[in-house]
């Protein structure tokens, strides 16, 4: 079964400008989860969406969105971005309700510049 | 604010010997716990995942967690080179809670 997949792996932009970042997960998870990482920070969660709604949401900025396809396929978007958005943006899938192990895609490491 | 907190390291330990990994958590109704495991430059991968008080086994893996004492720890038995990483402890209140997770303790097993 394949795995959690994310596009792009690597994005460079400006301050001010926005992105778009997509997660696939794997195949019958319906649950996506976004998460920022950082090495002052660590793994900060952004949004969790089941079923194209979402179900809890992080501590960040209302800059931070995202939304969620019928075929679960998940996308964040960051508007008027700034230095600090330079991270790596973590997807993870999981089973429907009550299972709550989460498989982790390999990332997109954006810079800001 | 529900917080994890682990030692940053970093944990030194010689091969074949006992890598310890500990983790505290202040929310006590939480009742799931996860420990990943995050390669430099990779993504974290789940080694294990623990519901219950006590000890559980996978390997050279052991997960022990003390809801009392609010405390889960992870012990790697007969450590390899390859085990050197950083070590990710998780934690949520339930199925539909986000994990919150620690900012980890690095592993360096010497040869």
């Amino acid at each position: 079964k394949a795995g959690v997949t994310q596009t792009p792996r690597y994005l460079i932009k400006t301050r001010g400008q926005q992105v778009t970042l997509s997660c696939s997960p794997i195949s019958g998870h319906r649950s996506v989860s976004w998460y920022q990482q950082t090495p002052g920070q660590g793994l900060q969660f952004l949004f969790e969406y089941f079923s194209e709604t979402q179900r809890n949401k992080g501590n960040f900025p209302g800059r931070f969105s995202g939304r969620q396809f019928s075929n679960s396929r998940s996308e964040m978007n960051v508007s008027t971005l700034e230095l600090g958005d330079s991270a790596l943006y973590l997807c993870a899938s999981s089973l429907p309700r009550g299972e709550e192990t989460q498989y982790f895609g390999p990332g997109t490491r954006l810079l800001v510049l | 604010q529900k917080e994890v907190e682990q030692n940053s390291g970093p944990l030194s330990v010689p091969e074949g010997a006992i890598a310890s990994l500990n983790c505290t958590y202040s929310d006590r109704g939480s009742q799931s716990f996860f420990w990943y495991r995050q390669y430099s430059g990779k993504s974290p991968e789940l080694i294990m995942s623990i519901y219950s008080n006590g000890d559980k086994e996978d390997g050279r893996f052991t997960a022990q967690l003390n809801k009392a004492s609010q405390y889960v720890s992870l012990l790697i038995r007969d450590s390899q080179p390859s085990d050197s990483a950083t070590y990710l402890c998780a934690v949520s209140l339930s199925g539909n809670t986000p994990l919150v997770f620690g900012k980890g303790t690095r592993l360096s097993v010497i040869a």
